[in-house]
């Protein structure tokens, strides 16, 4: 595609329940990014990926918080046993190296009831 | 590890004047490269300017420029003759560089939300 994508665009759970978000970044990208941005707040590291693998899993919050990323292309962040501060923006963003900008797709909107 | 400051909660300006964003940095890593971005309300993250930490010279990209002081740890934004669309967050973002600890993390600051006014 022409941009990193992610879905679900809005996501509504209940507490408890475990969710994945998916992310597909752009074609070639080998670098591949994880954040979390409650209501007008920063933007919180979560994960990154290099290929496939995790250089830095230092931002998850808990255990509960899992990612993967397969083929060097999609990404899947799976929170288990959601709990309602949980609920945030999740983006993620790819870039085609390290040293070059990161493009972002539109997020995903958890909310947790 | 690596910390991004941005003491500016929100910053205002008049329509075609100068506003400087501010944003220090902080990294025991040689290599390392700064990033600007604007999130306005709809939520999009728009990457606007780059500098690496070995440019000798300030980046500029159309109305932004990024006033880099190395030796102050600052990568300050200024964006000249301000418009109304420029009214959004801002965010100032560090990527560790080759050979260093925190090589390809992304790390941001907590943002600067610009009201631009007519």
């Amino acid at each position: 595609g022409a941009g990193v994508s992610q879905s679900p665009s809005n996501k509504v759970t209940e507490k408890g329940k475990d969710v994945e978000l998916r992310c597909d970044p752009i074609s070639g990208h080998t670098a591949l990014y994880w954040y979390r941005q409650r209501l007008g707040q920063g933007l919180e590291f979560l994960i990154y990926f290099q290929g496939n693998s995790a250089p830095d899993k230092s931002g998850l919050p808990s255990d509960r918080f899992s990612a993967e990323r397969t083929g060097e292309s999609v990404s899947t962040l799976t929170i288990q046993r959601t709990q309602q501060e949980d609920s945030a923006v999740y983006l993620c963003a790819s870039s085609p190296q390290v040293n070059t900008e990161a493009f972002f797709g539109q997020g995903t909107r958890l909310t947790v009831v | 590890a690596q910390k991004i400051t941005q003491t500016q909660p929100g910053m205002f300006v008049q329509e075609k004047e100068a506003v400087t964003l501010d944003c220090t940095y902080d990294t025991s890593d040689q290599s390392y490269g700064l990033f600007w971005y604007k999130q306005p309300s709809s939520g999009e993250m728009i990457f606007l300017i780059y500098q690496g930490s070995y440019d000798e010279q300030n980046a500029t990209e159309g109305r932004y420029s990024l006033n880099f002081q190395k030796a102050r740890k600052s990568a300050n934004l200024v964006i000249s003759a301000s418009q109304l669309g420029d009214s959004a967050m801002y965010f100032c973002a560090m990527r560790g560089g080759a050979g260093g600890t925190s090589y390809g993390k992304l790390t941001f600051g907590q943002g600067t939300i610009l009201t631009v006014h007519p």
